[in-house]
């Protein structure tokens, strides 16, 4: 099962920036948090993964709590295009295959 | 990133037939290959998990003898829905992370209509 706790919703305004939070309070030392986002009827897109630093890419930041429980996803200029659900992972290590587990992520939606 | 291409991406067919899924990965080499099942308004459910060369590793609830999965390249893993039923329409998904184990691509997703 998923180790992972999303709101089921968000609203933003577009041009805003956007803050999808996420808790994985059980998180190991040497696991990740990926994220990645589905628009509607089709595959998961990959966004940002990180470990322990704040990461940024030309799609978003991830910024990772010092104790690593908890994590935050900014768009930082949200457009109608951002529209999607948002899943927060973390990646787990099982029978020696490392296994991406989907909780039930955070619906995003931007508003005009 | 790396590309990771599903065949068909929409598919009806009738009670009773098969039905066969393509992922490819086009530009680099996959030795794990993932395929999952999105019911509407629900998350992905992971079905299985596909190396090359060996059988699949099929999640708990998951009847391997109704999905065939076979991974016999580096850059192709099919899945195979045998004798298909309404209850199994749903949109398949697979996903593929290359050799050297980094982040894992998803297809576009096939969508899958028993009628």
């Amino acid at each position: 099962d998923a180790k992972t706790t999303q709101p089921p919703s968000m609203d933003c305004a577009e041009g805003r920036a956007a803050n999808l939070p996420c808790n994985h309070s059980t998180i190991s030392g040497n696991e990740y948090v990926y994220w990645y986002r589905q628009i509607h009827s089709q595959g998961p897109q990959y966004i940002i993964h990180g470990l322990k630093n704040n990461e940024t890419n030309e799609m978003a930041s991830l910024i990772i709590t010092e104790d690593r429980k908890s994590s935050t996803l900014i768009l930082p200029h949200a457009t109608l295009r951002d529209t999607a659900v948002y899943y927060c992972i973390v990646r787990v290590r099982i029978q020696g295959a490392q296994k991406l587990v989907f909780g039930q992520g955070t619906r995003l939606t931007i508003n005009p | 990133g790396a590309v990771v291409s599903q065949h068909p991406s929409r598919v009806i067919c009738k009670s009773g037939t098969s039905v066969k899924i393509e992922c490819r990965s086009l530009d680099f080499q996959a030795t794990t290959m993932f395929w999952y099942r999105q019911f509407p308004k629900q998350s992905l459910m992971l079905m299985a998990t596909s190396n090359e060369g060996s059988k699949a590793t099929y999640e708990q609830g998951v009847e391997k003898d109704k999905f065939l999965i076979n991974h016999a390249s580096l850059t192709l893993s099919t899945l195979t829905v045998t004798s298909a039923h309404p209850e199994d329409s749903s949109f398949y998904i697979c996903s593929a992370r290359d050799i050297l184990n980094t982040e894992a691509f998803f297809g576009q997703g096939t969508r899958l209509t028993v009628v």
